[in-house]
């Protein structure tokens, strides 16, 4: 089975600089797709950013950008230029490519921003 | 842009009790899903849905959980004697097919708001 690991209960970081948040996943499958939600305090869940895996460059949104390590089944979101809207908690997920699957996520990790 | 949408954003009901949450997901999707989170822990998935019936569920999904497309359009979850540990917020998914065009969105599962379940 799949499973999704995210280290960092929570994270700071000062307004206006750069955060990177760690996640790290284990499949046996070749093919699939990797996500970033954010959780905001209203508790909805917004897509931030994905990655199919067959993909070698990295995904980029504005301000959001992944580094995403197939051989090493890492899949990391790099937040620049933090705002203060970006505190949240933060999901590392999967979905596996071969099913019409359900997604699996991480802990989460907190993030503060610090003005 | 499409939304899904859930109703009741909050509930609060008595142990015991027949909950039923609902959701209305986009038009042209044709997976739905239920997930839970427990305040403070991480989101675990319930069900999935496709074709009118369970195409898997969770350990957590037992004999008083059950769901529903009634009419084409709503998708309903039901708790049919609630305990205090199913106090959660349940999230309603949907998304197209997994398989389809890259970058068409197919692969993505897009969340209701949540409705927050709280059993006293």
């Amino acid at each position: 089975a799949q499973t999704v690991t995210q280290s960092q209960p929570e994270m700071s970081v000062q307004e206006a600089e750069t955060v990177t948040l760690s996640c790290t996943y284990d499949t046996s499958e070749s093919d699939y797709y990797l996500f970033w939600y954010k959780q905001p305090p209203s508790r909805q869940m917004i897509l931030v950013i994905r990655q199919e895996a067959y993909k070698q460059q990295n995904a980029t949104e504005n301000r959001f950008s992944v580094n995403f390590q197939k051989a090493a089944k890492s899949f990391s979101l790099k937040i620049s230029d933090s705002q203060l809207g970006d505190a949240a908690m933060y999901f590392c997920a999967y979905r596996s490519r071969n099913r019409d699957d359900k997604i699996i996520f991480g802990k989460g990790t907190r993030l503060h921003i610090l003005p | 842009e499409p939304e899904v949408t859930q109703t009741p954003s909050h509930q609060v009901t008595q142990m015991g009790q027949e909950v039923i949450l609902r959701c209305v997901p986009i038009s042209n999707h044709l997976y739905f899903y239920w997930y839970r989170q427990i305040l403070g822990q991480k989101v675990e998935f319930l069900v999935s849905f496709y074709n009118n019936e369970i195409s898997e569920k969770s350990e957590i999904f037992d004999d008083q959980f059950s769901v529903e497309r009634p009419d084409g359009s709503n998708f309903t979850l039901k708790i049919r004697s609630t305990k205090l540990e199913d106090s959660a917020m349940y999230f309603c998914a949907s998304s197209l097919p997994g398989q389809g065009v890259i970058g068409s969105g197919a692969n993505v599962l897009t969340f209701g708001a949540g409705s927050r379940l709280t059993v006293l």
